[in-house]
């Protein structure tokens, strides 16, 4: 069966300041994996997704994740956080058929904060 | 990309009643879904809204509690039904935009809230 975890509920950083959100999923078969965000009262909105290309992938507003099979991990990182990130965040991993079948399994959610 | 829009973006209804969502996406889509997000739990997809056939439920979902309908391809309804406290919930709709690289895109979601 496919799984994920965030690791973290809530993570706080200070503007201007990496940001790590971590994820690890578990998978029987080669899996595709997103992250989305959603901001107050909006959508969910597709910042990345691995799906068995390049294992560092880079997305939308400087977020990067990198899979690494090895550790089952495909944590999320920015360089520098910006106010504007202040959102949740959510891991997602495809089930068979992939994410086109709608089969997404989603992680809990890390809400990321950002003090000025 | 997409704009997925949501009707009503919040109510609060009373136990036993009924209430019904409208999704509506403003592109041709491949397929369109309901998720639901239960306070503080990840979203759960309950069905997958077929064009001019029964929806497609998960393990758990029925389609008494939770009738579908989609009659074109860009628009879609979720009842929830009888309702109960224990529908309190957020309920998403999402899409995959034809020629978009099957990228699922979602709607605001709507808040409901059982007394």
């Amino acid at each position: 069966a496919q799984s994920v975890t965030q690791l973290d509920s809530h993570v706080s950083v200070s503007e201007g300041t990496p940001v790590l959100l971590r994820c690890n999923y578990s998978s029987s078969y080669s899996p595709s994996l997103f992250w989305y965000v959603q901001h107050p009262n909006k959508g969910l909105q597709l910042l990345l997704k691995y799906t068995s290309a390049a294992t560092l992938v880079k997305g939308i507003n400087g977020f990067e994740a990198e899979f690494k099979k090895s550790e089952t991990s495909f944590h999320l990182t920015k360089p520098s956080a910006h106010m504007s990130d202040a959102a949740e965040y959510f891991c997602v991993v495809s089930a068979p058929g992939g994410g086109s079948q709608g089969n997404l399994i989603f992680g809990k959610g890390t809400k990321l904060s950002v003090k000025p | 990309s997409a704009v997925i829009s949501q009707k009503p973006s919040r109510d609060i209804c009373q136990r036993g009643t009924s209430l019904t969502i409208q999704c509506q996406v403003d592109s041709q889509v491949t397929m369109m879904f309901w998720y639901r997000q239960q306070p503080g739990q990840s979203l759960t997809l309950i069905a997958t809204a077929n064009q001019g056939s029964e929806a497609t439920y998960e393990s758990g979902f029925v389609i008494d509690k939770f009738p579908i309908s989609r009659p074109n391809l860009t628009f879609s309804t979720l009842t929830v039904s009888n309702m109960s406290p224990e529908d309190s919930s957020i309920y998403l709709c999402s899409a995959v935009i034809q020629g978009a690289g099957y990228e699922q895109y979602f709607g605001p979601g709507t808040r409901l809230t059982v007394t």
